[in-house]
């Protein structure tokens, strides 16, 4: 099983500014990546997928980057909205495996 | 509109069974994989497994093989998760999702609303 290993657990941002999230795999899942974002009472929502491509509605101001084993969730400059969790989640191998969740707080 | 509706909370006792639903509209139901995802309370998300109504394909995650089983009615749109016998572990919240291809190499594009099971005596 592949394991994902998100960081930071928490990241503390002031709205405006830029936000990073990271995502590891434990081997090589390609650009099989997706990107959810969950608010408190609510079902996730895919923000990006094929590690780079902005599901549809998702602002430009996310952006996925990366491949293999090393991925990056960037939030351009933080809306009120955004305040949430975040996971990542390989679909390049059984089974797909999700990362723990990078929670984004208000600093 | 696509959209994935479940069905509502349940409370059940130990040993009990129970089989929740999750029925998809606005889409061919039966050309793309569902799959069921545990939210443990206050926990991340956990992929339990998929299938392909239009075979009924399914995978399972080891984790959840043998302690659930998926299954869909495609004259219904209709796909399921259920146990035989649940245990006071299985309190969470459970969420459909459609992956968003008629492969399962893919994403969770569309997400049902989630169904709370409660497994207390």
């Amino acid at each position: 099983e592949i394991v994902m290993t998100q960081s930071p657990a928490t990241l503390s941002v002031s709205p405006g500014e830029r936000a990073t999230l990271s995502c590891r795999a434990s081997q090589s899942v390609s650009s099989n990546l997706a990107w959810y974002q969950q608010k408190p009472g609510q079902a996730p929502r895919l923000l990006i997928y094929g590690a780079s491509t902005r599901a549809t509605g998702i602002p430009a101001r996310f952006s996925g980057s990366g491949s293999g084993t090393e991925f990056t969730l960037t939030i351009s400059s933080l809306q009120s909205e955004d305040f949430a969790v975040y996971y990542c989640q390989q679909y390049n191998n059984w089974p797909k495996t999700f990362g723990q969740g990078t929670k984004v707080e208000i600093k | 509109e696509v959209q994935l509706v479940q069905s509502g909370a349940e409370v059940k006792k130990p040993g009990e069974s129970l089989k929740i639903s999750c029925k998809g509209s606005g889409y061919s139901f039966t050309s793309y994989w569902i799959g069921w995802v545990r939210q443990m309370p206050g926990k991340g998300l956990e992929w339990m497994g998929i299938i392909y109504p239009g075979d009924s394909d399914t995978r399972y995650s080891p984790s959840f093989q043998g302690q659930v089983t998926i299954s869909a009615d495609k004259s219904i749109s209709t796909a399921y998760l259920q146990w035989s016998s649940l245990k006071a572990s299985d309190t969470a919240m459970y969420y459909c999702a459609r992956i968003g291809a008629g492969t399962p190499y893919n994403a969770f594009d569309i997400w049902g609303q989630g169904t709370m099971v409660t497994v207390s005596s």
